[in-house]
């Protein structure tokens, strides 16, 4: 079974650019979530989808930050414009039905804002 | 707010050296405890899930355990290829599914 998969693994922007992340969930797996470590901190939650409807964004930082699930499978992350504080490493997950509390994670991607 | 704290840092072992690392949480109505692992460059890697309070999973060299305030987990006699950064995170009844992580112990088993 193919994990959490992300893309790119590595991004490098400008201040002020446009970014968008992708996560690729296990299949059948209706639960997505959205994660970031920035430097020196620990993984802080972002928000969750089930299916393509967003159950909680509270930990969504600003209005910079959108998020989206069309059709329930992958999803995007995108900043836009980019800050410095916005470097890090951003983590999807997603969980099945069920079993909700039990989340697989991708390898992340590592954004770094210069 | 909800806080989990971990404990030591870091910590230096000797192959077969056995140890325990630390998770402590202050959470209002703990629905889960999850450990996890990491490798440098990859993601968490799932562990174990804990419910209750004197609950306990094994797992080759790995043995976690629960109580109303924190979690240990017990490396056995580890192996090099256990080094790695532990992960303790809770999830919490009146959030969702979000996970409250802790901030790691880095583990580096020396042969």
């Amino acid at each position: 079974e193919a994990g959490v998969t992300q893309f790119p693994s590595h991004s490098v922007i400008e201040k002020g650019q446009t970014v968008t992340l992708r996560c690729d969930p296990i299949s059948g797996h209706d639960n997505l979530y959205w994660y970031r470590r920035v430097m020196g901190k620990e993984i802080k939650f972002l928000l969750h989808f089930v299916k393509e409807s967003k159950q909680d964004e509270s930990g969504m930082p600003n209005n910079r930050f959108l998020a989206e699930r069309t059709g329930g499978t992958y999803s995007t992350l995108k900043v836009q414009p980019a800050e410095l504080e916005d470097s890090g490493v951003y983590f999807c997950a997603s969980s099945q039905p069920g079993r909700d509390y039990e989340q697989y994670f991708g390898p992340g991607t590592r954004l770094t804002v210069t | 707010e909800d806080q989990v704290t971990q404990s030591p840092e870091a910590l230096r072992l000797q192959e077969g050296e056995s140890s325990s690392l630390n998770c402590s949480y202050t959470v209002s109505g703990l629905r889960g405890l999850f450990w996890y692992r990491q490798d440098p460059g990859k993601g968490p890697e799932f562990l174990f899930t804990l419910y209750s309070a004197g609950e306990e999973k094994e797992k080759e060299r790995l043995k976690a355990t629960l109580t109303k305030k924190e979690s240990f987990l017990h490396i056995t006699a580890p192996k090099p290829e256990d080094s790695a950064t532990y992960l303790c995170a809770v999830s919490v009844k009146a959030a969702g599914n979000k996970l409250t992580f802790g901030g790691g112990t880095r583990v580096l088993v020396k042969p």
